[in-house]
């Protein structure tokens, strides 16, 4: 069954250090979208991107976070100058139609901010 | 503002028993009501969805049942097994917005 893969699997920063976390989706998605989830919190909407363009934000997406498709195939998140609470797990994810279709969720990023 | 409340917020059940969470919303434009189940270490898996127009869908084991006008649903395990012992997240989506709204999660465990 094909896979939304997500590296690294957890990635320690200092404090203001900028972080990259990586993510390969289905290969056939069209649609591609960032959550996080606090430990033992609920999962938390990020960001949708679609067609090379952001087309949904959340108020927790601000100017620190930004999204990239460099490739065909890999779709970036990057926080740029970390803090302590950016800590949590950041899910991947991917659909071939919008959110209505359901989403495949990769397995995650454990961001762990000192 | 919390848009979706879920109970309970764990859950013991015997194995071959019915488990119920329950899931609650506030605004009457969602259109698409799906639950996820995430294991330890992993993400939120679709497990199944219903769209508003009909009360009830079942999938195997697993039924959610919803009523528009309370704006509630609710997602029935039947002969509950260890195997599904997991977080249950119940979510709601507007069809227009592209993003899932996910419900504050429950813990089941299914016990022998």
């Amino acid at each position: 069954e094909p896979e939304v893969t997500q590296t690294p699997s957890h990635q320690v920063t200092q404090m203001g250090q900028e972080v990259i976390l990586r993510c390969v989706p289905i290969s056939n998605h069209l649609y591609f979208y960032w959550y996080r989830q606090i430990l033992g919190q609920k999962v938390e909407f990020l960001v949708s991107f679609y067609n090379n363009e952001i087309s949904e934000k959340s108020e927790i997406f601000d100017d620190q976070f930004s999204v990239e498709r460099p490739d065909g195939s890999n779709f970036t998140l990057k926080i740029r100058s970390t803090k302590l609470e950016d800590s949590a797990m950041y899910f991947c994810a991917s659909s071939l139609r919008q959110a209505t279709y359901g989403y495949t969720f990769g397995s995650g990023t454990r961001l762990t901010v000192v | 503002q919390q848009q979706v409340k879920q109970s309970p917020q764990s859950l013991i059940v015997q194995k071959g028993g019915i488990s119920i969470i329950n899931c609650a919303y506030e605004n009457t434009a969602f259109d698409y009501f799906p639950w996820y189940q995430q294991f330890p270490g992993k993400g939120p898996a679709l497990l199944i969805a219903i769209r508003p127009d009909v009360s009830e869908k079942k999938e195997g084991r697993f039924t959610i049942s919803f009523n528009k006008s309370a704006k509630q649903f609710s997602l029935h395990i039947m002969d509950s097994q260890p195997g599904d012992s997991a977080t249950y997240f119940c979510a709601v989506v507007k069809t227009s917005y592209d993003k899932v709204i996910f419900g504050p999660g429950t813990s089941l465990s299914v016990i022998p």
